[in-house]
């Protein structure tokens, strides 16, 4: 099946910096998605991002499918930025299913 | 309108014992997607109901098994729990098949396996 690989695993950063997660992917894929687990479990998506850019607020997404990679920028980050962060695919030949990395632990200290 | 709710929140089971988790999807979805989160991985999809049918199932035994009900809500039903099933259980419900839609997550159902 799709491997789905984020970098770096773990990330620690003052507030107010910025930081830049990236995610590889195997296979050409439908949909590229991220996600933000918040501390208590929940996935809250950010981003549904198959190709191109998108931004909201201090968040911003690039995917590159031709090149199978796609990069999240968080800037001007604060401490409820922390948690972790999933890139998750819908391959081609997957049916529906959404294939996770296995995320990037990141946390914003004061 | 409502989000994605799962009961119980966290649970308790002794290996070889059966369990059921429940998700109410959120209002208007007709889809619901079940994944299994190990402590420190992704979630790892089990399988996806549409309209009360299977429509797709990741590797997973077949003592993981599911319902959904005509209201569109879901139950995940495992047997002969073992201690590798302790985890963390997302539901996603979403109108329609397939990722393009949206998923909305709930919280998760924290299973430990004793």
């Amino acid at each position: 099946g799709i491997q789905v690989e984020q970098s770096p695993p773990d990330l620690i950063l003052q507030e107010g910096a910025n930081s830049t997660l990236r995610c590889n992917f195997s296979d050409s894929v439908n949909n590229l998605q991220w996600f933000h687990q918040n501390p208590w479990g929940q996935l809250i998506n950010l981003f549904y991002i198959p190709s191109g850019t998108k931004q909201n607020g201090r968040l911003s997404a690039t995917t590159v499918a031709t090149e199978r990679y796609s990069l999240l920028y968080i800037s001007s980050s604060q401490t409820t930025d922390s948690g972790v962060y999933f890139c998750a695919v819908e391959a081609f030949n997957s049916g529906y299913a959404l294939n996770f990395g296995k995320g990037t632990s990141l946390l914003v200290t004061p | 309108e409502t989000g994605v709710t799962q009961s119980p929140t966290h649970l308790i089971k002794t290996r070889g014992q059966q369990v059921t988790l429940r998700c109410s999807s959120q209002s208007g979805h007709n889809t619901v997607s079940w994944y299994q989160q190990a402590l420190g991985q992704g979630p790892q999809f089990i399988f996806q109901y549409y309209r009360e049918e299977e429509n797709g199932r990741g590797n997973f035994p077949p003592r993981f098994s599911g319902l959904q009900f005509p209201n569109y809500s879901s139950e995940l039903n495992v047997n002969a729990l073992e201690l590798d099933d302790s985890a963390l259980y997302l539901c996603a419900s979403s109108w329609g098949t397939g990722s393009i839609n949206g998923y909305t997550f709930g919280s998760g159902t924290r299973l430990t396996v004793v």
